[in-house]
């Protein structure tokens, strides 16, 4: 079973609009942390956001937010105010695991395309 | 600093032969990892390491071999290049737990070939 899935291949959003890009996640430890980066046309990996299980609040970080549904195991994140350059994959990731032995799972990614 | 740097940036290898892909971090992190990004897809985990002289295996680890012997360096070794190695490489480093949100930070990653 796949531990983090991300349903949507490819998205599109008008500028300015805002847009969730989906993420659910398997995971039977209590402990674990969720990640989302993105990956422009470049190549680089470029960390957005990072919600812990313990937190409480959903993270946000200056336009990124994360929707964390910790019974539904959902993770999605937020983009507000879309821009040109947020075109882009985005991958939603796990951390899991315990001291010594963490691990980072990736899901598949989802292209966001923002149309002008 | 110069975060995660990564050697070569591409290289095109025949079938059968070997070569080290070079990862360096300069943030004194612990844990250090190797991912392939193959075509459209996500990342995958080859190798991982919680430390100097402690490596482990992850999701993909056959045709691979990692050695860590400090703690900035973490090498990745093809011994025997088949076709189905050409991918991205992405080496990645992150906090010891409990100091941060335990984001990993990436090199720019290795474009790999092997015909």
């Amino acid at each position: 079973a796949q531990k983090i899935t991300q349903t949507q291949p490819g998205m599109f959003v008008q500028e300015k609009e805002a847009v969730t890009l989906d993420c659910t996640y398997d995971t039977s430890d209590q402990s674990y942390g969720l990640f989302w980066y993105k990956q422009p046309s470049s190549g680089e990996m470029i960390f957005l956001i990072y919600q812990g299980s313990y937190d409480e609040q959903n993270a946000t970080e200056g336009r990124y937010s994360l929707n964390f549904q910790k019974a539904r195991k959902s993770a999605n994140l937020v983009i507000s105010a879309s821009q040109l350059g947020d075109s882009a994959m985005y991958f939603c990731a796990m951390r899991e695991g315990t001291s010594g032995t963490y691990k980072y799972i990736f899901g598949t990614g989802t292209r966001l395309k923002v149309l002008a | 600093n110069a975060g995660v740097t990564q050697t070569p940036k591409f290289r095109i290898l025949k079938i059968g032969q070997s070569m080290t892909l070079q990862c360096t971090q300069d943030m004194n992190h612990n844990y250090m990892y190797w991912y392939r990004q193959d075509p459209g897809m996500g990342l995958k985990l080859i190798y991982y390491s919680v430390g100097a002289g402690i490596t482990d295996k992850g999701e993909v680890p056959n045709g691979y071999n990692v050695s860590r012997s400090t703690t900035e360096d973490f090498p990745l070794r093809l011994e025997l290049a088949a076709p189905s190695q050409t991918s991205v490489y992405f080496c990645a480093s992150s906090y010891k737990v409990w100091e941060s949100s335990y984001e990993q930070y990436f090199g720019p990653g290795t474009r790999l070939t092997v015909t």
